[in-house]
């Protein structure tokens, strides 16, 4: 079945930067796109970004442009969302997303369990 | 970008009753080249991640319990659960994919009465 696991929580300073990783299993992993959506505590989710696992294109939300980095490992099955100049508002959890098919690739029919990132000094 | 306003914030329903979630966005999401709505439902409970429930606005993801039912074109949307059970308590939303970014309404928490 199809399973997306990412990395545990981290806990970082103001100005760091974070990479949180998330490994797919149970599917051809450069079949389908790679979504990135967090959720501030309290707040509605946002997406952040996708990458075409196929051939490693991306786009960002304007919102988060210069700031995030989206990559893809093919020989490990692992995306990973790389965001850096970090302060306090990007306290969230963030989700990596499965496109559900090849027409749907922006509708996310998987989901890894998320990981807490908390921005503190 | 679009924006995706959803209407109540909260609603509380009774076990059985009928549960009716709206959906607005800013612009139409309706593609007019295959005549799809680019519009999905979310279900989100407790520490979860979000559970697809139904995309092109109306199509019930596989494993979906049918008392769940989506409606609407252009720019409005109705998610609708027919029979309110128990284990629906959840937060709700829609998104948009109809361009970036993927935007998504602000939430409706929905309780039993």
């Amino acid at each position: 079945q199809v399973q997306l696991v990412q990395s545990g929580a981290e806990v970082k300073k103001p100005g760091a930067s974070v990479k949180v990783s998330c490994k797919a299993s149970g599917y051809t992993f450069t079949s389908y796109a790679m979504h990135w959506v967090r959720q501030a505590p309290g707040q509605r989710l946002e997406w952040m970004g996708w990458i075409n696992v196929a051939n490693g294109n991306t786009k960002y939300s304007q919102k988060f442009q210069g700031r995030v980095t989206i990559t893809r490992d093919t020989s490990a099955s692992t995306a990973y969302m790389e965001l850096s100049s970090l302060r306090s508002e990007d306290t969230a959890v963030y989700y990596c997303g499965r496109g559900l098919n090849v027409d749907l690739v922006a509708t996310m029919g998987y989901w890894g369990q998320g990981t807490l990132v908390t921005v503190s000094s | 970008d679009i924006v995706m306003t959803q209407s109540p914030d909260s609603l509380a329903v009774s076990l059985g009753e009928r549960a009716t979630i709206n959906c607005k966005s800013s612009q139409s999401v309706l593609y007019s080249s295959n005549n799809k709505n680019y519009l999905t439902w979310y279900q989100q409970k407790p520490g979860q991640p979000p559970k697809l429930l139904i995309y092109w606005a109306s199509t019930r993801e596989s494993g979906v319990p049918d008392r769940f039912s989506g409606s609407g074109s252009g720019t409005d949307f109705t998610l609708t659960i027919s029979s309110l059970q128990a284990e629906d308590v959840a937060v709700y939303y829609c998104q948009q994919y109809y361009s970036t970014p993927y935007s998504f309404g602000q939430g409706t928490k929905l309780e039993i009465k």
